[in-house]
């Protein structure tokens, strides 16, 4: 059974603190690795994807990947009250079906 | 805003009825995918289509079905619900197989 592996949180940090939110995978195969977040009552929202090994960094989020380690972390810097929400790690397997964490919840306190 | 819509947004069902859901996009996204996401938990897969052609599927019974539509719309069938089917369905399109998967809003199925 192909799993991908999250801590349920909540994961609480102050308004301006750095969150770390992280992910293992069980599929060496995998290939490509997504970040989603989701408000309550909404659908998810995509948020980054990565394929390599490394960092990719897309204005105050850092997708990191490590393939080896079959873990993957998304870094919020300067985190706002608006980053309050769940978040998704999802991989892809075989080009077809995304395979979801059941996900983090974050607070961010002002 | 991803350009994906869902129908209805909110559904009532009684056990043993059907139901049919519907998804559709203002782009050519050649994939759609649906998913069940119960309370809690994270999105599972239901199946993938491509091209109108079924193209994987998920650990579900076969009474949930689908189609893709040649203008890039998708149904999602469930025959004889049961209780455990209440969740918030998902439809997700990308333009091709293995691409980034853009959510529509979702609809919340209540099976009473």
């Amino acid at each position: 059974q192909k799993e991908v592996e999250q801590n349920s949180g909540p994961l609480s940090v102050p308004e301006g603190a750095i969150a770390s939110l992280n992910c293992t995978y069980s599929d060496r195969g995998s290939q490509s690795f997504f970040w989603y977040r989701q408000y309550s009552g909404k659908s998810p929202e995509l948020i980054m994807f990565i394929y390599s090994n490394g960092d990719k960094e897309d204005g105050r989020f850092t997708a990191q990947l490590n393939k080896a380690s079959q873990y993957v972390s998304l870094l919020i810097r300067d985190s706002q009250p608006s980053d309050s929400a769940t978040y998704l790690c999802a991989v892809n397997q075989a080009g077809t079906a995304l395979i979801f964490g059941k996900g983090t919840t974050l607070s961010v306190s002002s | 805003e991803t350009g994906v819509t869902q129908s209805p947004t909110h559904l009532i069902k009684t056990r043993g009825q059907q139901v049919t859901l519907r998804c559709s996009s203002q782009s050519g996204h050649n994939t759609v995918s649906w998913y069940q996401q119960a309370l809690g938990q994270g999105p599972q897969f239901i199946f993938q289509y491509y091209r109108e052609e079924e193209n994987g599927r998920g650990n579900f019974p076969p009474r949930f079905s689908g189609l893709q539509f040649p203008n890039y719309s998708s149904e999602l069938n469930v025959n004889a619900l049961e209780l455990d089917d209440s969740a918030l369905y998902l439809c997700a399109m990308a333009r091709e197989r293995g691409e980034t998967q853009y959510f529509g809003p979702g609809t919340r199925l209540l099976v009473l």
